[in-house]
């Protein structure tokens, strides 16, 4: 039962174009949702959230959608560089005072072309 | 470092054999996550500390798999009777405080092959 889905598992975009990630999600009592980024050989670090009362956050070249009605989230990243080439990974914490608790998407391989 | 730091990196094992691996967490941050990430997957959560107490086990696959934290930084993944399924990258993260808008600071992992 996988709440939270990421259902491309790698994406190549041309530098300076712009990334799409996409994430889709069941449960709708979610109260956040959170991006990670990943290079290999390193644990993941936080990118960006957006709170489940918004639908957008933006950060830089760094933008997250949320559309609640559709269970679905995107980050948008404009313009693309290459050290962004990287595994993205969606997640969002279970509800009910247990917040801690991340739920992680599969993750999507973005390559960044120079 | 100021990191979350996790040793050892690799750790190649024969079945049946024990294994710890051990995390010590940013200074201050009295939340401690262990994850676990196999190919082509996400991290799962396996077990969260505050302070010293196991406040939520729930992640751990079996009573093979256990954690302790005995003053609060320091914690060390215990695993008994290794089997080739465990062969993961074990992921420890912390945070300045549970929950809260879910930000946590990870390790880079220790890789844990079991042959």
């Amino acid at each position: 039962d996988q709440q939270v889905k990421q259902n491309s598992p790698s994406l190549s975009v041309q530098e300076g174009r712009i990334s799409i990630l996409n994430c889709d999600y069941t449960n709708s009592m979610f109260d956040y949702f959170l991006w990670y980024k990943k290079y290999p050989a390193e644990g993941p670090t936080f990118l960006i959230s957006i709170s489940s009362i918004k639908d957008k956050n933006e950060d830089g070249r760094f933008t997250v959608f949320l559309n609640k009605s559709a269970k679905h989230l995107s980050l948008h990243i404009v313009p693309s560089q290459p050290g962004d080439s990287a595994v993205y990974f969606c997640a969002a914490p279970n509800s009910g005072g247990s917040n801690y608790k991340l739920t992680f998407g599969k993750g999507t391989l973005l390559t960044v072309n120079p | 470092g100021a990191g979350v730091s996790q040793t050892p990196s690799n750790k190649v094992t024969e079945k049946g054999k024990y294994v710890e691996l051990r995390c010590d967490p940013i200074s201050g941050h009295t939340a401690l996550y262990w994850y676990r990430q196999s190919l082509g997957q996400g991290p799962e959560f396996l077990i969260y500390f505050q302070g010293t107490g196991a406040a939520d086990d729930s992640g751990l696959p079996n009573d093979r798999f256990f954690a302790v934290r005995p003053e609060g930084s320091v914690s060390t993944l215990k695993i008994q009777r290794t089997e080739r399924g465990d062969s993961a990258v074990y992921l420890c993260a912390s945070s300045l405080v549970a929950g809260g808008t879910g930000e946590l600071f990870f390790g880079e992992g220790s890789r844990l092959t079991v042959l």
